[in-house]
């Protein structure tokens, strides 16, 4: 069974810290994602990779940027975190090539900005 | 991307059978659809997926019609554990150059005793 796991369940953190949100995955994927959820507003793309040292923006990606420095492991970054950036963070991962297969997420980090 | 539209939710007693409905009216010729369920507090689990007609897995069946500009995902006999927010996806496998697919805001499932 495919295991995506995120460092962290809970995390605060203070207004202009730098954050770092981990992610690893077991079944040697090449896409990977980083989401957020907040309420009301189902989930929202922030980045995404297809293989390693490659990034792409989603559709929220201001704020954040990612790293991919090997197959396993995706890591968003906060540069300076702001309340508004308080919110459920989910990672997911995908086989990659023309294989129609499904994502797999961790359970999310809920993150604190005070 | 095709754009889908759900029922932002919808209530259910146990034992009951569960049909939600997701349109996709602009659905392309090699479009997948896929559904995922999704409990409090963790991430979205994939159910089933399918292209054309009807597919089934021991958790639900996906019915498509041959217009493929709707889906219906049901859920036999739930129960209080399927109490969950289910979401319909529209698109293309992911890779390079594909965009991934979105996920709305879903449908939230209540199951009552």
């Amino acid at each position: 069974d495919v295991k995506v796991t995120q460092s962290s369940r809970y995390l605060v953190k203070r207004t202009g810290e730098k954050v770092f949100l981990e992610c690893v995955q077991d079944m040697d994927h090449e896409n990977m994602f980083w989401y957020r959820q907040d309420p009301g507003l189902g989930l929202r793309l922030i980045y995404f990779s297809y293989d390693v040292k490659m990034k792409e923006k989603g559709d929220i990606p201001e704020g954040y940027s990612v790293s991919r420095e090997k197959k396993e492991r995706f890591s968003l970054i906060l540069e300076s975190a702001s309340t508004n950036q308080t919110s459920m963070y989910l990672c997911a991962s995908t086989l990659g090539g023309v294989s129609n297969q499904p994502q797999h997420f961790g359970d999310g980090t809920r993150l604190s900005i005070l | 991307l095709a754009k889908t539209t759900q029922p932002i939710s919808m209530d259910s007693y146990e034992g009951q059978e569960v049909n939600i409905t997701c349109s996709h009216n602009n659905i392309a010729t090699n479009d997948y659809i896929t559904w995922y369920q999704q409990f409090p507090s963790q991430g979205p689990r994939f159910i089933i997926q399918g292209y054309k007609t009807k597919v089934t897995n021991e958790v639900a069946s996906l019915f498509i019609p041959a217009d493929r500009k709707s889906s219906t995902l049901s859920l036999p006999r739930v129960s209080l554990s399927d109490t969950a927010v289910y979401y319909c996806l529209v698109g293309l496998p992911l890779h390079s150059g594909n965009t991934p697919l979105v996920f709305g805001k879903g449908t939230r499932l209540s199951v009552i005793a």
